[in-house]
């Protein structure tokens, strides 16, 4: 069956740092890619996707993501966060039915930024 | 445009109670989802539409119905509350395949 991991729960960054949050899939066929962002009390804020094409995928907010299928992986990115950063993070694979997009979601990881 | 949106933002039931949650969106999507979320299992589709008048089964389906008489709207039907019910719910919707999905700001539901 198709799922997605998130191995990171809580991650915690100083402000100005770096940050990498991981996402594996199982899936057999090439995936639809996506992560989203959530506010505390909010809705669900697509960052970036990955259909096809170029596998370093650039999205809103300076966040980036690479797509390895060696690795079954893709991997959130942003060189230098923001306290305005901090937020849960969601990986999800997009299952292609009869013209549906069914998302599968990770479990999500909380970001926590220190000034 | 408004987007996706949520009615209501709590709610509070006891259990065997039924109530409807409502879901609109004016971006003329053909397809529209209803997800729960629970802590450290991200968001899990209940049911979804592919368009007016057609809606299939999700992956936590039981407990929940659900409609499709117009584009705009896809509402979620508890008949009978129970407390595993209490999430907070999320409606999407989408254009494409390849297109984003648009979520609503969600209703947080407990039941006693």
């Amino acid at each position: 069956a198709q799922s997605v991991t998130q191995p990171d729960i809580h991650i915690t960054v100083s402000e100005g740092a770096s940050l990498e949050l991981r996402c594996n899939y199982s899936y057999g066929a090439t995936p639809y890619l996506f992560w989203y962002v959530q506010s505390p009390g909010q809705g669900l804020q697509l960052l970036l996707k990955y259909f096809s094409g170029d596998t370093l995928v650039q999205g809103i907010k300076g966040f980036e993501a690479e797509f390895k299928r060696s690795q079954s992986s893709f991997n959130l990115r942003k060189p230098s966060v923001h306290w305005s950063d901090a937020a849960e993070y969601f990986c999800a694979v997009g299952l292609i039915s009869g013209g549906y997009n069914k998302l599968i979601f990770g479990a999500g990881t909380r970001l926590a930024v220190h000034p | 445009n408004a987007g996706v949106t949520q009615t209501p933002k709590f709610q509070v039931l006891k259990t065997g109670q039924s109530m409807t949650l409502q879901c609109a969106q004016d971006m003329n999507h053909e397809y529209m989802s209803w997800y729960r979320q629970d802590p450290g299992m991200g968001l899990r589709l209940i049911h979804y539409s592919v368009g007016a008048g057609i809606t299939d089964q999700g992956e936590v389906p039981n407990g929940y119905n659900v409609s499709r008489s117009t584009t705009e709207d896809f509402p979620l039907r508890l008949l009978s509350a129970a407390p595993s019910q209490t999430s907070v719910y999320f409606c999407a919707s989408h254009q494409g395949e390849t297109n984003e999905q648009f979520f609503g700001p969600g209703t947080r539901l407990t039941v006693l």
